[in-house]
């Protein structure tokens, strides 16, 4: 199974709502990350887990809150948000010795 | 960490081979070349990935000069399905976490009929 599983697929929010989104993979790989990706942009690195700690944050808006739960799953907690955080949200993982797998994203409009 | 630049687009025919550049002056000793290939509202896709030389797989080739400051993804015989965008990355991919993955702007190829 090489696959990075994201869900929902797509999601809409108002500025007041908390929702989370949620990433899966099962290919034992020790760092995950989550990205952000506005149209006609790069993906921007947010926060990278590591053995399921946070190693790094981008500086990243505290209405963006990331989990690692166990060493295949990984959240983000969305509240407060504005509009200009719509986006896709992409997930990945990686190994050492790997490329990075990423998941198809999760497309989020906030109403 | 080394800043990739490429260019923003290139445009082609079905059948011809593609060739997009990457340029990395302060790529460091550690550090691999990877593309990844993107389209529309998914996730990037690994192609290929190097550190000196040529590598080839199925679907791509690419060429790295002995200094490593530049690479070039050659793509043999696209396709309208080969309509994509595709990063070039450097890092090291043995870091683990530390390898933030940071993606350029990365090359709008265009493949037309």
């Amino acid at each position: 199974d090489t696959e990075v599983t994201q869900t929902p697929k797509h999601l809409v929010m108002g500025m007041t709502n908390k929702k989370s989104l949620k990433c899966e993979q099962h290919m034992g790989h020790r760092a995950m990350y989550w990205y952000k990706q506005k149209a006609k942009k790069p993906p921007e690195l947010m926060f990278v887990y590591s053995y399921e700690k946070l190693s790094i944050n981008e500086s990243v808006p505290s209405r963006f809150s990331p989990e690692c739960p166990n060493s295949s799953l990984l959240n983000l907690h969305l509240h407060a948000l504005q509009p200009e955080d719509s986006a896709l949200y992409l997930c990945a993982s990686k190994d050492r010795n790997t490329e990075a797998f990423f998941g198809q994203g999760t497309r989020l409009t906030v109403v | 960490l080394a800043k990739t630049t490429q260019p923003i687009s290139m445009d082609s025919y079905e059948g011809q081979e593609v060739n997009i550049t990457c340029s990395h002056n302060n790529i460091a000793t550690n550090d691999y070349i990877t593309w990844y290939q993107q389209f529309p509202s998914q996730g990037p896709r690994f192609i290929i990935q190097g550190y000196k030389t040529k590598v080839t797989n199925e679907v791509a080739s690419l060429f790295i000069p002995a200094d490593r400051k530049s690479s070039t993804l050659s793509l043999p015989r696209v396709s309208l399905s080969d309509t994509a965008v595709y990063y070039c990355l450097v890092g090291d991919p043995h870091g683990g976490a530390t390898n933030k993955l940071i993606f350029g702007t990365g090359t709008l190829l265009a493949v037309q009929p």
